[in-house]
């Protein structure tokens, strides 16, 4: 358990199927993250949410849209997505080193990211 | 540009000690993690470094070269449960926001 929940960890869908992924994590952190995970591939950052705010927007298609309603939920809607599309996605979240009250987050605050299980995507 | 490379595989046998390896081209530096994933599994968090030299944390250790761009994690005693992936990250600094870029990572097999 790693305080970062994600649903549903398994979703099979057509190309012309809107769906969501959601995240939820418990650990008070004020940034979330979308990461892809494909096979043979590094992990590649989607979108960078740090208080609520979209911070990096890594050249995704927009057929992936990012909802952060606030500092504890991270959505991704997908719509007519292809079959290259299917991966795991993984959500993560950190307490950013800059935070709301610009302190380092703690003593020893090394920002590293806590990860969900992941939702494993098939795109048919 | 972004560049971390860590070996794809490794093999070792239940009880010794691996070595792996990473090294990494990135525009801006501010810390190197490591983490391990299960197959089916998050990744977890097993160590940081931001200063040269080598941290140890039980039967793991990693080590940091930021003059060479060079990092390894070292496990001992392996155990069959370290079966797993070992992904290095670099944490670089992005229009001051800090984000991770991850290598590949390197699929270690334990063998008994």
């Amino acid at each position: 358990e790693t305080g970062v929940t994600q649903t549903p960890r398994h979703l099979v869908m057509g190309m012309t199927n809107k769906k969501s992924l959601k995240c939820e994590q418990h650990l008070g952190h004020n940034a979330m993250y979308w990461y892809k995970q494909s096979a043979k591939k590094p992990l590649e950052l989607m979108f960078v949410y740090s208080l609520e705010e979209r911070v990096e927007n890594n050249s995704v298609p927009s057929r992936f849209s990012p909802e952060c309603p606030n500092s504890s939920h991270l959505f991704l809607h997908l719509h007519t997505l292809q079959p290259e599309d299917s991966a795991l996605y993984l959500c993560a979240s950190s307490q950013s080193r800059r935070g709301k009250t610009g302190t380092s987050g703690g003593a020893e605050n090394t920002g590293e990211l806590f990860f969900g299980e992941g939702s494993r995507l098939t795109v048919l | 540009g972004q560049n971390i490379d860590q070996p794809t595989e490794m093999t070792a046998t239940e009880g010794a000690i691996v070595q792996i390896n990473c090294t990494y081209q990135t525009s801006g530096f501010n810390g190197l993690f490591w983490y391990q994933q299960h197959a089916g599994e998050a990744p977890t968090f097993l160590s940081y470094n931001v200063l040269d030299g080598l941290e140890e944390k039980g039967r793991f250790s990693s080590f940091l070269s930021r003059s060479k761009g060079y990092s390894y994690l070292l496990l001992k005693e392996l155990q069959m449960k370290d079966s797993a992936s070992y992904l290095c990250a670099v944490r670089d600094t992005m229009a001051g926001f800090q984000k991770l870029v991850f290598g590949t990572g390197t699929r270690l097999l334990v063998s008994p």
